[in-house]
């Protein structure tokens, strides 16, 4: 099974600045990773997924996130923030543990933006 | 379609009460999946199932138990509630075609707080 970790659990921009919010995994295998977003007092909807298709992947919102296998690496970027991202971000990836859909989340990052 | 539904979306137990959460998906998916969330943690993996009438543990299983006699039906059972099960529960659901890349869709959560 592989590990998925966010790397700062709180990270706050100014609105209209660049979002970099960061996710490592370890796996022997190549992964799948996924990014969720929460926002306050709902479910998780999903923001984007890698399945290996394509290293650079677009998901809505505006976010975008790079497959960088040398370094273990899938962070989650936009290019300009907005008020309206304001929320908890998840990195997940598959668990590795056969054909059952688990996943194994980060510990979530909290982002705020700031007017 | 309402996607993912759970009942109720609020409770308050005494410690060694028992209380049943309800998930219930229109989306006909093969694979569903609770998750408790707390602060810091991520979501971590209480049980999960593959299909009507089978289920499996996850990450933390322990306290809970869970059925899936109807498809579109996934049960949390908590026998006797402890403080330490105070949390916020997420179903979610796949569809399960291949299990790695199926994107999980998730309820609204059940916060439950044990006194």
């Amino acid at each position: 099974a592989q590990s998925v970790t966010q790397l700062g659990s709180h990270v706050s921009v100014s609105e209209g600045a660049l979002v970099l919010l960061r996710c490592n995994y370890s796996s022997s295998v190549p992964p799948y990773l996924f990014w969720y977003v929460q926002y306050p007092n709902q479910g998780l909807q999903l923001l984007l997924k890698y399945t290996s298709a394509a290293t650079l992947v677009k998901g809505i919102n505006g976010f975008e996130a790079e497959f960088k296998k040398s370094e273990t690496s899938f962070h989650l970027t936009k290019p300009s923030a907005h008020m309206s991202d304001a929320a908890e971000y998840f990195c997940a990836g598959d668990h590795g543990s056969g054909n059952t859909g688990k996943l194994i989340f980060g510990q979530g990052t909290t982002l705020q933006v700031k007017p | 379609n309402a996607g993912v539904t759970q009942t109720p979306k609020f409770r308050v137990l005494k410690t060694g009460q028992s209380m049943t959460l309800l998930c219930a998906q229109d989306m006909n998916h093969e694979y569903m999946y609770w998750y408790r969330q707390d602060p810091g943690m991520g979501l971590r993996l209480i049980h999960y199932s593959v299909g009507e009438g089978t289920t499996a543990k996850g990450e933390v299983p322990d306290g809970y138990n869970v059925s899936r006699l109807k498809k579109q039906n996934f049960l949390l059972g908590l026998e006797s509630a402890a403080p330490s099960q105070t949390s916020v529960y997420f179903c979610a659901s796949s569809y399960g075609s291949g299990g790695y890349t199926d994107t999980q869709y998730f309820g609204p959560g059940t916060r439950l707080t044990v006194l």
